[in-house]
């Protein structure tokens, strides 16, 4: 089965660099991703990991150990608009299919 | 670039109907779509792999009978949510992986809400 765990809610600083962790255990792995979703609305891509290492793309960066089973997203530079739900999903092994982690809502405050 | 659309983005139906929600990718065939369902203040919960000329996968503890899914071609898949109770209710997403491992096209979402 699958198992992504992460934390429920975070807050904080305008301005401040903050990192949502993510944890899986899947039947299989062909990637990680991380979206963001605001409430109503559906996921946009954040990024993709599916080698180790830290992947870095503006005020986000994404890291990924397959051995541990870890990911995690680093968002530098916060801004208000940074408040919103952080979703973890990995891909399947071999059916395309992602399955997404229990979501991280932040909240950036003044 | 490639767009996913669904329809309708908004349903309120009566308790017993039957509601169906349409996925079209717009501009680029995808022979397997995925669907979503999201309750409030949770994550996406992965319900069913929708397949084009085959029978859809569903995720265990997802009713067949219940969520029917219906893809019969390269760029449409349908969920019917049959005899809708109010614990349907619920926002629908469908998606579909582009032609790149890291790819993967997000319908707006369907927002069900059963009375």
């Amino acid at each position: 089965g699958q198992n992504i765990d992460q934390p429920t809610e975070m807050t904080a600083t305008e301005g401040a660099i903050v990192q949502i962790n993510c944890t899986y255990q899947t039947s299989g792995f062909n990637g990680l991703f991380w979206y963001q979703q605001h409430a109503g609305e559906a996921p946009t891509f954040l990024s993709y990991n599916v080698l180790d290492g830290l992947e870095e793309k503006g005020r986000f960066s994404s890291f990924l150990s397959r051995s541990k089973g870890y990911s995690y997203l680093l968002l530098k530079e916060l801004q208000m608009k940074d408040s919103a739900s952080y979703l973890c999903a990995v891909r399947d092994g071999g059916y395309q299919k992602v399955t997404f982690g229990t979501g991280t809502k932040l909240q950036v405050i003044p | 670039g490639a767009v996913v659309s669904q329809h309708p983005s908004r349903v309120i139906c009566k308790s017993g109907t039957s509601v169906k929600i349409e996925c079209r990718s717009l501009d680029f065939q995808a022979t397997t779509m995925f669907w979503y369902r999201q309750f409030p203040k949770q994550s996406l919960m992965l319900m069913a792999t929708s397949n084009e000329g085959s029978k859809a996968t569903y995720e265990q503890g997802v009713e067949k009978d219940k969520f029917l899914i219906n893809h019969a071609s390269l760029t449409l898949s349908t969920l019917t949510v049959t005899s809708a109770h109010p614990e349907d209710s619920s926002f629908y997403i469908c998606s579909a992986p582009g032609d790149s491992q890291e790819t993967q096209y997000f319908g707006p979402g369907t927002r069900l809400l059963v009375l």
